[in-house]
């Protein structure tokens, strides 16, 4: 079975400084897909950044960009120019085609002015 | 706008008393999925339906049932809730079951 593991449960930063979420996932798959959603207090889960894994660039969304590296299973999440609305849990997700989505645990995020 | 709607967004039930979930969607998705989120274990999936004729169960099952009678509907059915059934429940839909799910915005469910 996949496992999607997110080793740190908290993080802080200062707003204005760049932060990274770590995700590692286990598979013997070669074509996946994986995910970062954010949930913010509302409870809403927002994508994110997606990343095919048969793409070997990375996925970039403004200031949300990956550190994918297939060979070590990991996907980890940059955060650049952090800002106060990005505080949220941030989950990292893991999915073959046509499956269920996998989550990791979660990552709460706080952003401090 | 394209949404998927869950309804109610709270409810307070006690045991044993059948409840529904409902859950549609506007986007015409084929795939549409239950989950539970619960402090520390992330999403977990309940059910999963690739289309009107294929419904699956997730990883956490018991206690749910589902229908999927029409594309657009997804309820999640509680015949006899438990306090262990207590959860944040996110119903999502996409269009093929591997590009980005689209979430609904979420049912909190307190069963005393």
């Amino acid at each position: 079975a996949q496992t999607v593991t997110q080793s740190q449960p908290e993080m802080s930063v200062q707003e204005a400084e760049t932060v990274t979420l770590s995700c590692t996932y286990d598979t013997s798959e070669s074509n996946y897909y994986l995910f970062w959603y954010k949930q913010p207090p509302s409870r809403q889960m927002i994508l994110v950044i997606r990343q095919e894994a048969y793409k070997q660039q990375n996925a970039t969304e403004n200031r949300f960009s990956v550190n994918f590296q297939k060979a070590a299973k990991s996907f980890s999440l940059k955060i650049s120019d952090s800002q106060l609305g990005d505080t949220a849990m941030y989950f990292c997700a893991f999915m073959r085609r046509s499956e269920k989505l996998v989550f990791g645990k979660g990552t709460k995020l706080t952003v401090n002015p | 706008e394209a949404q998927v709607t869950q309804n109610p967004r709270y409810l307070i039930t006690v045991t044993g008393k059948k409840l529904t979930v409902t859950c549609s969607q506007n986007m015409n998705h084929e795939y549409m999925s239950w989950y539970r989120q619960d402090p520390g274990l992330g999403l977990r999936q309940i059910y999963y339906s690739m289309n009107v004729e294929v419904t699956d169960k997730g990883d956490v099952p018991e206690g749910y049932k589902v229908s999927r009678k029409e594309k657009r509907n997804f309820p999640l059915i509680l015949e006899s809730p438990s306090p262990n059934q207590t959860s944040l429940y996110f119903c999502a839909s996409s269009p093929d079951g591997h590009v980005q799910l689209f979430f609904g915005s979420g049912t909190q469910l307190s069963v005393l």
